[in-house]
């Protein structure tokens, strides 16, 4: 089976302090991808990245930024928190391009004070 | 980039057979239709996808209109397990709010 491992299911962050999240899959997936939840909105598309040390903006980048340095592992940076980054947070891996199924890490609660 | 349209709730009894809708009018012709189920608490997980014909796996059945603009996500039986906000997707991968379903016993 696939398993896709977030650091932390909880989290808890002041303003301004730089946050680190990280993802890590055991398939030897090519695609990453970071998503946010709200209520209401769905799941949307942070970044993704398709190869090792490549990556791509999905639609709601600003704020964030993320690295791919080894294949496995895929992190996503908050330079500096604010309270609206408060959210759920969910990676995911897939093979291939776009199109593949993704499978799901069990996502991190970030909340900002 | 091509869009789908979901109803944003949906209640069935549990037992009975549930048929969870999903419009996709600008579909293009090489999209497969993906739907994945998100259980309280937890990531998104994989049920089902197609590309023309009706699929059928253990969780699930995929019925995909002729004309590819629409497709239907069956559970042949309702379980209380099955309460969960499901999404329908296309290449794009793009999720919106889905249709949460409410199972009552």
């Amino acid at each position: 089976d696939v398993k896709v491992t977030q650091s932390s299911r909880y989290l808890v962050k002041r303003t301004g302090e730089k946050v680190f999240l990280e993802c890590v899959q055991d398939m030897d997936h090519e695609n990453m991808f970071w998503y946010r939840q709200d209520p209401g909105l769905g799941l949307r598309l942070i970044y993704f990245s398709y190869d090792v040390k490549m990556k791509e903006k999905g639609d709601i980048p600003e704020g964030y930024s993320v690295s791919r340095e080894k294949k496995e592992r895929f992190s996503l940076i908050l330079e500096s928190a604010s309270t609206n980054q408060t959210s759920m947070y969910l990676c995911a891996s897939s093979r291939g391009q776009v199109g593949e199924t993704q499978y799901f890490g069990p996502g991190t609660r970030l909340l900002v004070l | 980039d091509a869009k789908t349209t979901q109803p944003n709730s949906m209640e069935s009894n549990e037992e009975e057979p549930v048929h969870l809708p999903c419009n996709h009018s600008t579909i293009s012709g090489t999209d497969y239709i993906h739907w994945y189920r998100q259980l309280p608490s937890q990531g998104p997980e994989y049920v089902i996808h197609g590309l023309t014909s009706n699929v059928n796996n253990r969780m699930a059945s995929l019925a995909i209109a002729e004309d590819r603009k629409s497709s239907t996500l069956i559970l042949h039986r309702a379980t209380l397990r099955d309460a969960a906000v499901y999404y329908c997707i296309l290449h794009d991968m793009r999720f919106g709010a889905g249709t949460r379903l409410t199972v009552k016993p």
